[in-house]
């Protein structure tokens, strides 16, 4: 079954408000990366969190890594129409030789 | 500096059909990954290459193999395609492994009828 769950599916938002989406793993991950994914483009990486309680941020958008290293999330600050797109987290498992299991990926559509 | 190219674009096949998904990469990366998308799904692993001369299956490996034929190229073959194959294809190189980031191709959009 799948190991990296990213939630929620969906998201509607008004264009300047916060959008969180996140993204759970039942087992211990060495990393997490996390891609952007325009409608119809090709993944974009944003960003790669290694160490345990890891905070970044990248203007508008904040990624955190759990202590526990099991879950992960990105939240974007007052949304602009350029967010638009799906948000996917990819997670390297402890187990799993080296290869990062995607989440389903979270659909951002911003209202002007 | 183009990157990760994938060719072709598009594609139908009939089922059965076999086709060749052909890749390249200008970044004198070490690993090469084949993954698939369909709709409202994330991407799922296919195969990939740590390095050139190795490959090894990941998620969904059936009905699929590879071929590293340098460090610069990684080709896809579908040797009897089914309509379940149908889905959108992405090649996607990184220096390092799951160590680093992905650099992806522009996808390839095969349509199995």
């Amino acid at each position: 079954g799948q190991q990296v769950m990213q939630i929620p599916q969906y998201q509607h938002v008004q264009e300047g408000e916060d959008f969180t989406t996140y993204c759970n793993s039942s087992t211990t991950l060495s990393n997490i990366q996390w891609y952007k994914q325009r409608p119809g483009g090709h993944p974009v990486f944003l960003i790669q969190l290694v160490k345990s309680g890891e905070v970044k941020k990248q203007k508008r958008l904040t990624f955190q890594f759990g202590e526990a290293k099991k879950n992960s999330s990105l939240h974007i600050t007052a949304t602009q129409t350029t967010d638009v797109g799906t948000y996917f987290c990819a997670g390297l498992l402890n187990t799993n030789a080296g290869k990062s299991t995607f989440g389903d990926g979270t659909t951002l559509t911003v209202k002007p | 500096n183009a990157g990760v190219t994938q060719t072709p674009k598009f594609q139908v096949l009939k089922t059965g059909q076999s086709m060749t998904l052909q890749c390249a990469q200008d970044m004198n990366h070490n690993s090469m990954y084949w993954y698939r998308q369909d709709p409202g799904m994330g991407l799922r692993l296919i195969y990939y290459s740590a390095s050139e001369g190795t490959t090894d299956k990941g998620e969904v490996p059936n009905g699929y193999n590879v071929s590293r034929l340098n460090k610069r190229e990684f080709s896809l073959r579908l040797e009897s395609a089914a309509p379940s194959q149908t889905s959108v294809y992405f090649c996607a190189s990184s220096e390092g492994g799951t160590l680093t980031e992905a650099f992806f191709g522009q996808g390839t959009r095969l349509t199995v009828v």
